[in-house]
């Protein structure tokens, strides 16, 4: 049963238009938000986070949107590099307390052509 | 450029092999993270480590064992692993427990069993 999902299994986009990364959740408790990014050959990379208490957050190139009611998030990129390109994964948390854990999407691979 | 550094990079053994993953950090984190990750699939978190007590274990099978003998560094000791154990292992660290905080990843070690 995937508590986190994302549906679309890949993305291309062209340099210097915007990505946009869907992600889905089913669990109501879940109130933290992260996406990871990964590289082939490397481990994910923390990218940015939301809290259930926010609907947006914004760091340089990459926002995300938290709609609560819909229980759907995505990651802007704009504008998308060719380095933007690698598996970007969304994750969820339920609490902050010390046996959180994070609840990982299957990914979505971006590819941003020149 | 990843701080969190796991060995070896690459890994083959066979079923009958005893083995261990290495994975150490220097940030003063004091949480430490095992994952599992297959080919196409999220990471699975097998075992948390807080404060060099083991706190969480998501019921993994006795032939994974971990340690945690200081806290900049994390074993994860293999023994009579069977083919389906065949992954790419991540080890992650964070400031804290709590699932807000952003975890940090290493580039993971393959592990195949013969």
């Amino acid at each position: 049963d995937q508590q986190v999902k994302q549906n679309s299994p890949s993305l291309s986009v062209q340099e210097g238009r915007i990505s946009i990364l869907n992600c889905d959740y089913t669990n109501s408790m879940f109130d933290y938000f992260l996406w990871y990014k990964k590289y082939p050959a490397e481990g994910p990379t923390f990218l940015i986070s939301i809290s259930s208490i926010k609907d947006k957050n914004e760091d340089g190139r990459f926002t995300v949107f938290l709609n609560k009611s819909a229980k759907h998030l995505s990651l802007h990129i704009v504008p998308s590099q060719p380095g933007d390109s690698a598996v970007y994964f969304c994750a969820a948390s339920a609490s902050a307390g010390a046996n959180s854990k994070l609840t990982f999407g299957k990914g979505i691979t971006l590819s941003v052509r020149p | 450029d990843t701080e969190v550094t796991q060995t070896p990079k690459h890994l083959v053994m066979g079923m009958t092999n005893k083995k261990s993953l290495k994975c150490e950090q220097h940030m003063g984190h004091r949480a430490m993270y095992w994952y599992k990750q297959k080919a196409k699939k999220p990471p699975e978190l097998m075992f948390v480590y807080s404060y060099e007590k083991l706190s969480i274990n998501e019921s993994v099978p006795s032939r994974f064992s971990p340690e945690c003998p200081n806290s900049s560094l994390l074993n994860l000791h293999l023994h009579a692993l069977q083919p389906e154990d065949s992954a790419l292992y991540l080890c992650a660290s964070s400031f804290g427990q709590g699932a807000h905080q952003p975890q940090h990843f290493g580039d993971g070690t393959r592990l195949s069993i013969l």
